[in-house]
This record gives C-alpha cells, structure tokens and sequence, in this order.
C-alpha cells in the first residue's frame, strides 16, 4: 500500500504566482480531504470530497483557492494568486468513506516569499 | 464551537512511561484518535477508540477513556527516542469532520 501520495513535497515561490498541489489517495478511498497546518491555526479542513464530488469546502479561506477532484485517484489544490500569509503545510488526506478513519499523506510545505 | 486541548509539551527519560492527555467538549463524540507527527511528516494514525470503550490496549500503546469527564489519554510504555514526535488528539462525532488538538511535543531523553 503506496499511501496518500502527495506532490509537490517543498515549494517555494513568489508572491503572485499561482501554486498547484497535487494529491493521489489511497486506492479503493473514496473520500479526501485537503488540510493547512499552521503554528497559529493548527489543523485546519479546507475541502472534503466524497465520490469526486465537493461535499464541504467552508474550510477553502477565500477565492484565491480552489480545488478540484477529476477522478478517483487525483485531486489539486491551486493558489492564485499566492500571497505570504499562505505559507504552510498542505496536507491531503483519504478515508474510504467520510464516516472512516483518515490517513494522511506527508504533506507539501509551501513558502511564499 | 467543539473543541479538542493538549498540553503543550511533555519530557521524559528513555524507558520510562509517557502520558498524553486531552480534553475534549463535544459530548456526541464517537471516535477519538491519536496522531503521531514526526519532523517533517505527514500524520500517521497511531490508536483510535470508540466511545464505548474506556481502554484499549496495542503494543507499548494504552489508551484510556473518561467518556464522563471527556478526557482521553495516551500511554507510551518504555519511550524510546524514536517515539520522539508531536502527538494529536482529535475527535469525531461520527462524521467526516475531525477537531484537532492543537498538539504535544514528546521529547525524550537519552
């Protein structure tokens, strides 16, 4: 089991600049989620999917962000554009339905500058 | 709102016991999970109980349930330096949405 797969794992950029994260869950899972992990905010949900489709994305701070889910085995998470308060860990996660227990890849640390 | 709290951080000697507490409000919780980050990782799901259960036991693991004063416990047998982490708490009324505990920081000592 090759796990929450996430890319890119570092990334750095300028402000402005649009961002793409990309996440394949575990196979067979039908839910993901896409998290920020903060010092300030801590664990935040940004969006959920269930069965590729948006079931909660309240957690998604402003237009600035988006998300989509294509198929079963591929997800983004896309700034644009990218501004210096965005830095943190993105962390994608899957379960196999909503209700079930969520496994999480390793994360991609993003720093605007 | 619903919310998960952890001590900050904690410091024990190798082989000796680690406790982690947390507390938590929401009184419709059904799942409760711990969470071990290591530096630079993502989350790897340590235990989970439900909230029927009062303990359950895996490996060096304990978990310990007070489902009346909503406190949740984690216990580490013979912590090692490897168990070194960032340890969460995080609750689930049953639904897809979890509340994180804003983490423990375990450090060992050799």
């Amino acid at each position: 089991d090759a796990g929450v797969i996430q890319s890119p794992r570092h990334e750095v950029t300028e402000m402005g600049q649009e961002v793409t994260l990309r996440c394949k869950p575990i196979s067979g899972h039908n839910s993901l989620f896409w998290y920020r992990q903060t010092m300030m905010r801590g664990l935040e949900l940004l969006i959920y999917f269930n069965n590729n489709v948006p079931i909660d994305d309240s957690g998604m701070p402003e237009d600035r962000f988006s998300a989509k889910m294509p198929n079963a085995s591929f997800s983004t998470l896309k700034i644009q554009p990218s501004e210096p308060r965005d830095s943190a860990v993105y962390f994608c996660a899957s379960s196999s339905s909503g209700r079930e227990t969520q496994y999480f890849g390793p994360g991609t640390r993003l720093l605007v500058l | 709102g619903e919310d998960v709290e952890q001590s900050l951080f904690l410091s024990v000697r190798e082989g000796d016991s680690s406790v982690i507490n947390c507390t938590y409000t929401d009184s419709s919780s059904t799942y409760l999970y711990w969470y071990k980050q290591e530096p630079g990782a993502g989350l790897q799901l340590l235990t989970y109980i439900f909230s029927n259960m009062d303990m359950k036991q895996d490996q060096r693991l304990t978990v310990l349930l007070n489902k009346k004063d909503k406190h949740l416990s984690l216990r580490i047998a013979d912590t090692q330096t490897g168990d070194s982490a960032i340890y969460f708490c995080a609750e689930s009324s049953g639904t897809y949405k979890y509340i994180f505990g804003t983490g423990t920081r375990l450090k060992v000592l050799a």
